[in-house]
């Protein structure tokens, strides 16, 4: 069965300091790979995915993701956070692209100016 | 264009009343999802419906939720009778169709008391 970790509950980081966001899948076929980002009251944003091709994705605000199958990683980076990136951000699998999604338990980002 | 829509944005209710949860799609969009997320988790799929037939509604505990997309356009989630472990936010999301990204609303956060 397919399942998703995130290891950070919270995370806090400094304006301009740089971010990754950790998360782990396990999937028995090539996964597809996503994260999204929930600012508080607001639903769901895709930030960026991962079907196939280039390990290295680049998404919207900055950010960006790496696929590597060795650790069964999708790890989401950002150079320099900016306060408007506090929000929860949802590391998610998909069996057959966007269908059939399992999202991990998220992870809480601060920033501090 | 308009977002996906809900309504009420928040419900507080004593146990064992019934409640209800309504969603606009985004226009033209023919598939419908709901999620339950829980305070400190990813959404869970609850049901999804192409058009007006659900076709996937495994996880949605029939005993007490109901849901409906009558014309293949609005939605209604429906929990009678409301019990304390329900309390959480459901989540409506639409996609042009299956495999297609999913666009969230805001949710509506409902409070069991």
């Amino acid at each position: 069965a397919q399942s998703v970790t995130q290891p950070d509950i919270h995370i806090t980081v400094s304006e301009g300091a740089s971010l990754e966001l950790r998360c782990n899948y396990s999937y028995g076929a090539t996964p597809y790979l996503f994260w999204y980002v929930q600012s508080p009251g607001q639903g769901l944003q895709l930030l960026l995915k991962y079907f196939s091709g280039d390990t290295l994705v680049q998404g919207i605000k900055g950010f960006e993701a790496e696929f590597k199958r060795s650790q069964s990683s999708f790890n989401l980076r950002k150079p320099s956070v900016h306060w408007s990136d506090a929000a929860e951000y949802f590391c998610a699998v998909g069996q057959t692209s966007y269908d059939k999604v399992i999202f991990g338990p998220g992870t809480s980002l601060s920033v501090i100016p | 264009e308009a977002g996906v829509v809900q309504s009420p944005r928040y419900k507080i209710i004593e146990k064992k009343q019934p409640v209800a949860f309504w969603c606009n799609p985004i226009s033209g969009h023919n598939t419908l999802y709901w999620y339950l997320q829980n305070l400190g988790q990813g959404p869970e799929l609850l049901i999804r419906y192409e058009n007006e037939e659900a076709v996937d509604d495994s996880q949605l505990p029939k005993d007490r939720f109901s849901a409906e997309r009558l014309k293949g356009v609005d939605s209604t989630l429906k929990i009678q009778p409301a019990e304390l472990g329900d309390s959480a936010v459901y989540l409506c999301a639409s996609s042009t169709g299956l495999g297609f990204e999913q666009y969230f609303g805001p949710g509506t956060r409902l409070t069991v008391t």
